[in-house]
């Protein structure tokens, strides 16, 4: 398995422009999730789908940002327009639903997309 | 809301000393506690724990879960260099995950 697959790696951009960011979950898995991280809030949940429906976008900070997931292989992250505070690393995760209301569930993080917003 | 801390924030040791991470939680409707490595890249998958008292292992690393006062620690034997990273606790009360700040780990030789 591929895990999960995350572009770009790196991207340096200007304030003001637009940035999208890509990810491919695992095959088979349910849940997608986006995160950023910054040394200052740590690993923060931004909005996560379900079968392809946003089901808890409250951590999206603002309207600049907005994401989506039109198939099961295939989720975006947008910013526009990008301001040098959006500056993190951005990860996508994946996860298959708990098997038991016990059991619950790992996520698998892809490798993540330093954005630098100069 | 869930809530998730991570006591210590950083830790600076020696090669061959053991330490214990800790990770408190607030979650309605828990599920899960999972802790996270992650050295330069994405954090990996280290323990899940659901039940109390029940110790997981895997070689030098080992982590307990008391559901009752609501704490999990992660404990390190023999450290070595290569255990440096920042140690990632989250909760699982649901699907939507929430994570501590993480503890950074420092192993000097």
């Amino acid at each position: 398995d591929a895990g999960v697959i995350q572009s770009p790696r790196h991207e340096v951009t200007e304030m003001g422009q637009e940035v999208t960011l890509r990810c491919k979950p695992i095959s088979g898995h349910d849940y997608l999730f986006w995160y950023r991280q910054t040394m200052m809030r740590g690993l923060e949940l931004l909005i996560y789908f379900n079968n392809n429906v946003p089901i808890d976008d409250s951590g999206m900070p603002e309207d600049r940002f907005s994401a989506k997931m039109p198939n099961a292989s295939f989720s975006t992250l947008k910013i526009q327009p990008s301001e040098p505070r959006d500056s993190a690393v951005y990860f996508c995760a994946s996860s298959s639903p708990p098997r038991g209301i016990s059991s619950g569930n790992t996520i698998y993080f892809g490798e993540g997309s330093w954005l630098t917003v100069v | 809301e869930d809530k998730v801390v991570q006591s210590p924030l950083s830790l600076v040791v020696h090669e061959g000393d053991t330490v214990t991470l800790n990770c408190s939680y607030e979650v309605t409707n828990f599920r899960s506690l999972l802790w996270y490595k992650q050295e330069k890249k994405a954090p990996t998958f280290l323990f899940m724990l659901t039940s109390s008292g029940i110790e997981k292992k895997s070689g030098r690393l080992s982590s307990i879960l008391d559901k009752k006062e609501l704490f999990s620690i992660l404990n390190i034997t023999a450290t070595q260099t290569g255990d440096s990273a920042v140690y990632l606790c989250t909760q699982g009360g649901s699907e939507k995950l929430v994570f501590g700040k993480g503890m950074k780990l420092t192993v000097n030789p």
